[in-house]
């Protein structure tokens, strides 16, 4: 079975503090998928990368930065020099990659808050 | 629409009303996904479509809820005798072949009395 684990629920910082958000997988599939998404207050879920596992190449873009460790099976969320409109619900997920189409495993959430 | 598109985006119903959720993905987007989210929680698979075929409808969480989607484009979550625990957010997903990626709609909020 597969399982996404977001041990933080909430995490709070001040602008422009850099923050972490981790997620960690159990899957027994040797090939798969790693997504972020954000949902603002808005509710809709806006898609921000998708990793292969077989890719530990870390990423960034702009202020995002992801590090997939597949040794300790996470991908961690980094968002530097943080602002205001980051604030919002991060979800990070997981889906197989056979063919057709997979669905997606959810962790919790967390629920970051960006103060002014 | 560029986007995944769902309606209505609010619904009330009373315990044991029936309601309708419509969910238009996006242009040629072959596999389509329901997803059900509780307050709090994380988005939980309901069922899959690719084209018109319903693939994976083992997420569903009784028999009181039917999904359809007969010309491979628009699709319809149905809950019959609607029950309080049933309130959540309803969200449906697109995905094309191609890329593999899920975009997501912005979900019917689902509150039953």
């Amino acid at each position: 079975a597969q399982k996404v684990t977001q041990a933080q629920t909430e995490i709070s910082v001040v602008e422009k503090e850099d923050v972490t958000l981790d997620c960690v997988y159990e899957t027994r599939d040797t090939t798969y998928y790693l997504f972020w998404y954000k949902q603002p207050p808005s509710g809709e879920l806006v898609f921000l990368i998708r990793r292969n596992s077989f890719d530990e190449q870390n990423e960034i873009s702009g202020r995002y930065s992801w590090n997939f460790q597949k040794s300790t099976s996470s991908f961690n969320f980094t968002i530097t020099a943080s602002q205001v409109v980051d604030s919002a619900v991060y979800f990070c997920a997981l889906s197989g990659i056979s063919q057709g189409a997979q669905k997606l495993v959810f962790g919790q959430g967390t629920r970051l808050t960006i103060n002014p | 629409g560029a986007g995944v598109s769902q309606s209505p985006r609010y619904k009330v119903a009373k315990r044991g009303q029936d309601v309708a959720l419509r969910c238009d993905p996006i242009s040629g987007h072959v596999s389509l996904f329901w997803y059900q989210q509780a307050l709090g929680q994380g988005p939980e698979f309901l069922t899959y479509f690719q084209n018109e075929a319903q693939l994976d409808k083992s997420g569903l969480p009784s028999d009181r809820f039917f999904a359809e989607r007969p010309e491979g484009s628009v699709s319809t979550l149905k809950i019959q005798r609607t029950q309080q625990e049933d309130s959540a957010v309803y969200l449906c997903a697109s995905s094309s072949p191609r890329d593999g990626t899920q975009y997501f709609g912005p979900g019917t909020r689902l509150t039953v009395l």
